[in-house]
């Protein structure tokens, strides 16, 4: 069973601030997946990673298959990206998602 | 069509009510999913469903059922249920074994038992 670790658990920083949220995993997998919740909402899928990088707008995630470690990124943060960061790996198949617990982003005007 | 659309948005239901949770996309996913998460909790693999054959999270309790009338849409029954079971239930696809599709989840049932 794929083991999902977070760090922070939660943070929370002033507008315009650089975010970086982590994620590492104890096996193998086909992909890994970046996840926004909204408080009372659903699930928006961010990046899905299988190597490198990839960008949208000011978000950026990276991962290294070989470290079992990924990263996302948030440049000139702004309180609307205040959420929970959710990282989820996908180890093939249909068997589902493994995901951490969630990284709680607080962005303060 | 790129979403996956579950209904209804909210629920309320008293615990001796039968009601239906439904999701339906139309991506030509092979694989739908139930997840069940509590507040401040990650999400809980309830069912999957691929290319229409089951398979269960056996710490499931019987009075949730699901169901699968083809490849578009998949349902969840909900029969006896707790307060406990109060809960955001969330609906998902995917291609299995297509690194090219991700997953897509649908805006969730938030449920309320009574």
């Amino acid at each position: 069973k794929n083991e999902v670790e977070q760090s922070p658990q939660n943070l929370t920083a002033q507008e315009g601030e650089f975010i970086t949220i982590n994620c590492s995993y104890s096996v193998g997998i086909s992909a890994l997946h970046w996840l926004q919740q909204h408080p009372g909402g659903g699930i928006v899928s961010l990046f899905m990673l299988s190597s490198g990088k990839k960008k949208h707008g000011r978000l950026i995630a990276t991962i290294n298959i070989q470290e079992k470690h990924s990263s996302l990124h948030i440049t000139a943060s702004h309180p609307r990206d205040s959420a929970v960061y959710i990282c989820a790996v996908d180890g093939g198949g249909a068997d589902g998602l493994t995901f951490g617990k969630g990284t709680h982003l607080i962005i303060q005007p | 069509d790129t979403e996956v659309t579950q209904t209804p948005k909210h629920l309320v239901m008293g615990m001796t009510n039968k009601k239906s949770l439904k999701c339906e996309q139309h991506m030509g996913h092979r694989a739908m999913y139930w997840y069940k998460q509590k507040a401040k909790k990650p999400p809980e693999l309830m069912f999957v469903y691929s290319y229409e054959k089951l398979s269960i999270n056996e710490s499931v309790p019987s009075r949730f059922s699901p169901e699968c009338p083809n490849s578009s849409l998949l349902n969840l029954h909900l029969h006896a249920l707790q307060p406990e079971d109060s809960a955001l239930y969330l609906c998902a696809s995917s291609q299995p074994g297509a690194l090219a599709y991700g997953y897509t989840f649908g805006s969730g049932t938030r449920l309320t038992v009574v």
